[in-house]
């Protein structure tokens, strides 16, 4: 089983629709989550983190994480053409530094 | 502030020479981390650096690959000799100290071994 499972889509929306991009994770011991969305040829750059059970916005992104099912998911509101990319979900383990990362979930929103 | 700054942005080498790659993280992070990224298996961390001192090379594939951080504003990860399987992209990564704060990536530098 892999640390971290993503979909890898292409998850297709049309414009305007909400987005609904999942992750599970295989480690109990997690404790912070990130997502973090990647363009095509460039860095992944983070969005969004959350630690604890339940919703968290930011503008037209929420994270929402469900401890107890080891899931996390990301909402994105009002999608847009330009949010087209790959959704990395991370996680990392309370007390260790470094962060495992999801394969992506490749997101295309049509116009 | 100038991010993380990683060079060359893009290399091709021979098969059996060596591949320097540079990375200069944000004044004042902490910690460094090194990540290939392949189509095949996503973001692999290689390494990672705590106050210049390597914590986990676990990921590190291989004798071939080598990582220094002499000071707190550079680092370097070295492959000899390489390989057609090391192409890959290689990012740089880094964090402040405070737990739970996401990383900053380089653009990373695109690797291709013929």
């Amino acid at each position: 089983q892999k640390e971290v499972e993503q979909n890898s889509g292409p998850l297709s929306v049309p414009e305007g629709a909400i987005a609904s991009l999942n992750c599970t994770y295989s480690d109990r011991g997690s404790q912070s989550f990130f997502w973090y969305r990647q363009y095509s040829g460039k860095s992944p750059e983070l969005i969004m983190f959350i630690y604890s059970n339940g919703d968290k916005e930011d503008g037209r992104f929420t994270a929402q994480l469900n401890k107890a099912s080891q899931y996390v998911s990301l909402l994105i509101r009002d999608s847009q053409p330009s949010d087209s990319a790959t959704y990395l979900c991370a996680v990392n383990r309370g007390g260790y530094q470094k962060v495992t990362f999801g394969t992506g979930t490749k997101l295309q929103v049509i116009p | 502030d100038a991010g993380v700054i990683q060079s060359p942005r893009h290399e091709v080498t021979e098969m059996g020479q060596e591949v320097t790659l540079r990375c200069k993280p944000i004044s004042g992070h902490d910690y460094l981390f090194w990540y290939r990224q392949t189509m095949m298996r996503g973001l692999e961390l290689l390494i990672y650096f705590n106050n210049n001192v390597p914590i986990d090379d676990s990921g590190m594939p291989e004798d071939r690959f080598s990582a220094k951080m002499p000071n707190a504003s550079f680092s370097t990860l070295k492959i000899q000799p390489s390989e057609p399987r090391d192409s890959a992209v290689y990012f740089c990564a880094s964090r402040p100290g405070k737990a739970n704060y996401g990383y900053t990536f380089g653009s990373g530098t695109r690797l291709t071994v013929v």
